[in-house]
């Protein structure tokens, strides 16, 4: 299993450029998150998805649109990139949303650059 | 007000020595989960130890050990005999069962020394 991934790993953009970031995940979570990692921030969330159709606003959604059509993918879009958009951005997935250890596995992050 | 907040945030032991980083968290919910994630300069997140809200004992797993105090909203990592590759940073995460967030704390950088 690959568990989850993310596409691609580094992308340059121009500042009004658009981008779409992809996280693909084959373990069969129900859910699936976008986080933004800047230094000094921790992780924030930006969007997450709770099941196929569904997706709902995280601590700093602004800028960001997100879907989820399919189960194992979760897409991040960015319709007009700005500065403040550099960040190193991490796809998470987890089994359910219930109690117990519901433990998030991340993917290796994407390191965007908006210039 | 931050949900989740680690004071620490960098941390120095000697190789082979314990070391506790610090977390505390903020909440109403009674039910509620911990949670934390081992980061190193590679960039990628690993999970580490979970604590329910209900959970009576301290969990453990190896060389980590969290040490929860229900009242105090506290939840400390333990790492025992630290070893070189332990130097990452360190984060701290809570979800509470009536939302589907994560929230995060910003981190410990911990640096083992030889």
């Amino acid at each position: 299993n690959a568990g989850v991934t993310q596409t691609p790993k580094f992308r340059v953009l121009k500042t009004g450029q658009s981008m779409t970031l992809l996280c693909a995940q084959d373990m069969n979570h129900e859910y699936m998150y976008w986080y933004r990692q800047d230094p000094g921030m921790g992780l924030r969330l930006i969007h997450y998805s709770v099941g196929e159709g569904t997706t709902a606003k995280g601590e700093v959604p602004d800028g960001y649109n997100v879907s989820r059509l399919k189960k194992q993918n979760f897409l991040l879009g960015l319709e007009s990139a700005a500065p403040s958009q550099t960040s190193v951005y991490f796809c998470a997935s987890s089994r359910t949303g219930g109690l117990g250890n519901n433990e998030q596995f991340f993917g290796p992050g994407t390191r965007l650059t908006v210039l | 007000a931050q949900k989740i907040t680690q004071t620490q945030p960098g941390m120095f032991v000697q190789e082979k020595e314990a070391v506790t980083l610090d977390c505390t968290y903020d909440t109403s919910d009674q039910s509620y989960g911990l949670f934390w994630y081992k980061q190193p300069s590679s960039g990628e997140m690993i999970f580490l130890i979970y604590q329910g809200s209900y959970d009576e004992q301290n969990a453990t797993e190896g060389r980590y050990s969290l040490n929860f105090q229900k009242a105090r909203k506290s939840a400390n990592l333990v790492i025992s005999a630290s070893q070189l590759g332990d130097s990452a940073m360190y984060f701290c995460a809570m979800r509470e069962y009536t939302g589907n967030q994560f929230y995060f704390g910003t981190g410990t950088s911990l640096t083992v020394i030889p």
